[in-house]
């Protein structure tokens, strides 16, 4: 099964703030790749797939990037309802696979 | 809309079964599949498995092949997953995500259902 790793598993940033996060998949998958935000108590959200394209609805600060192996989750400009954890998932085998998560709280 | 609707809360005892069901409206069922997605408490999101709304064709995860079964209705557009010989570590929310096509990502997502596994 292809491996995703995330980094970092956790950290704390504020308002205003740009982060980015990382996913890194144990062999290439092209640009199958996907990424979802989870708040506590609810149903995971597309934020991103095709690694670049966003979903309907989804704010225009957040964005992804890479192919291959290495990819990214961008949010420029942190708002207080993005604090919540994110998951990037391959879909380039039908096996598919989750990274561990990255949980991002307020500084 | 795009809906889809869980069961509700179950609790087992260990080795026993438990069939979850995943109700769905606003879309043509028999165009996309239905991937089922667990998360054990405080831990991260693992697939289980994904079936094909057309034929019912099915991809399970190695972790769970041989314990778990998923079935489809489609006079009622409804998707079921059902697991066996039950253990403390089955304990999680199972979630129904709407699939496109077996090699594709969630769209949509059920609101999970709880299952605990306790003597």
């Amino acid at each position: 099964a292809i491996r995703m790793t995330q980094s970092p598993s956790s950290f704390s940033a504020s308002t205003g703030d740009r982060v980015t996060i990382t996913c890194r998949a144990s062999q290439g998958i092209s640009n199958y790749l996907a990424w979802y935000q989870q708040k506590p108590g609810k149903a995971p959200k597309l934020l991103i797939y095709g690694a670049s394209s966003l979903q309907s609805g989804v704010p225009s600060r957040f964005s992804g990037s890479g192919s291959g192996t290495d990819f990214t989750l961008t949010i420029s400009c942190l708002q207080s309802e993005d604090f919540a954890t994110y998951y990037c998932q391959q879909y380039y085998s039908y096996l598919y696979t989750f990274g561990q998560g990255t949980k991002l709280e307020i500084k | 809309q795009v809906q889809l609707v869980q069961s509700g809360a179950e609790v087992k005892k260990p080795g026993a079964s438990v069939k979850v069901s995943c109700k769905t409206s606003g879309f043509t069922f028999t165009s996309y599949g239905i991937s089922w997605v667990r998360q054990a408490p405080g831990q991260g999101l693992e697939w289980m498995g994904w079936i094909s709304g057309y034929n019912g064709d099915t991809n399970y995860a190695q972790k769970v092949q041989g314990r778990v079964t998923m079935t489809t209705d489609t006079s009622t557009n409804t998707a079921y997953m059902e697991l066996r010989s039950l253990r403390s570590d089955d304990t999680a929310v199972y979630y129904c995500a709407r699939d496109l096509s077996g090699y594709s990502y969630f769209d949509s997502w059920g609101q999970g259902s709880l299952v605990t596994v306790s003597s």
